[in-house]
């Protein structure tokens, strides 16, 4: 098992809808979510992160985790062509040498 | 603007040519990573540096090799590169380790032929 799962898509959806992306991971001790936008041909960059369980919402994008479950969400409000993007999850356990990435949900904004 | 620059941005080898990417920050980082990405796959840490201390991930193959000659530069080599190694190499750079917080490059995508 992974320790990171994220449906890679691909996903397309019009312009102005809500848009979910989701990843699943099975260590709990996780402590910081991170989401990393990349678009064709660049590096990833990071959106958005949290720390624990909660929301944070920046602009048209929340983030949401549930540790519980172990499961977290990005929300993309008014979705625009623009975030036509690969989107991925990240996590880290405090302490920890490195990320764990998941490997990316594939979106595509039809205008 | 600090940044992260990776050259080249494509590469092509024949197979069993060694190859050498490279990777220079602005950021005075104290981290430099190395990832390989495949086609809708995660990135895979292939190893990092703090300042000179070189960390290997277990699974990294031989065949891949670093160097960090200063805080600036990182290099990428590829002793014998073979179809399996075809990927994006996305070079990162972070303050401290253990960091969520990573700054990518553009990436240099390798084919192999």
């Amino acid at each position: 098992q992974k320790e990171v799962e994220q449906d890679p898509g691909p996903l397309s959806v019009p312009e102005g809808a809500i848009v979910s992306l989701n990843c699943t991971y099975s260590n709990s001790a996780f402590q910081y979510f991170m989401w990393y936008r990349q678009y064709s041909r660049k590096g990833p960059e990071l959106l958005m992160y949290t720390y624990s369980s909660g929301n944070k919402e920046d602009g048209r994008f929340t983030a949401q985790v549930d540790k519980s479950s172990k499961y977290i969400s990005l929300f993309i409000r008014d979705s625009q062509p623009s975030d036509s993007a690969t989107y991925l999850c990240a996590m880290i356990i405090q302490g920890a040498q490195k990320l764990v990435f998941g490997q990316g949900t594939r979106l595509t904004i039809n205008p | 603007d600090a940044m992260v620059i990776q050259n080249p941005r494509y590469q092509v080898t024949q197979f069993g040519k060694p190859v050498t990417l490279s990777c220079s920050q602005t950021l005075n980082h104290n981290v430099m990573y190395w990832y390989q990405q495949k086609s809708s796959q995660a990135p895979k840490l292939l190893f990092h540096y703090y300042d000179k201390d070189f960390n290997n991930e277990a699974d990294t193959p031989d065949n891949f090799q670093s160097r960090r000659p200063n805080t600036s530069f990182c290099f990428l080599d590829i002793r014998s590169p073979g179809l399996g190694d075809a990927a994006m190499y996305l070079c990162a750079t972070s303050r401290v380790t253990g960091a969520n917080v990573l700054t990518f490059g553009a990436g240099s995508r390798l084919t192999v032929l």
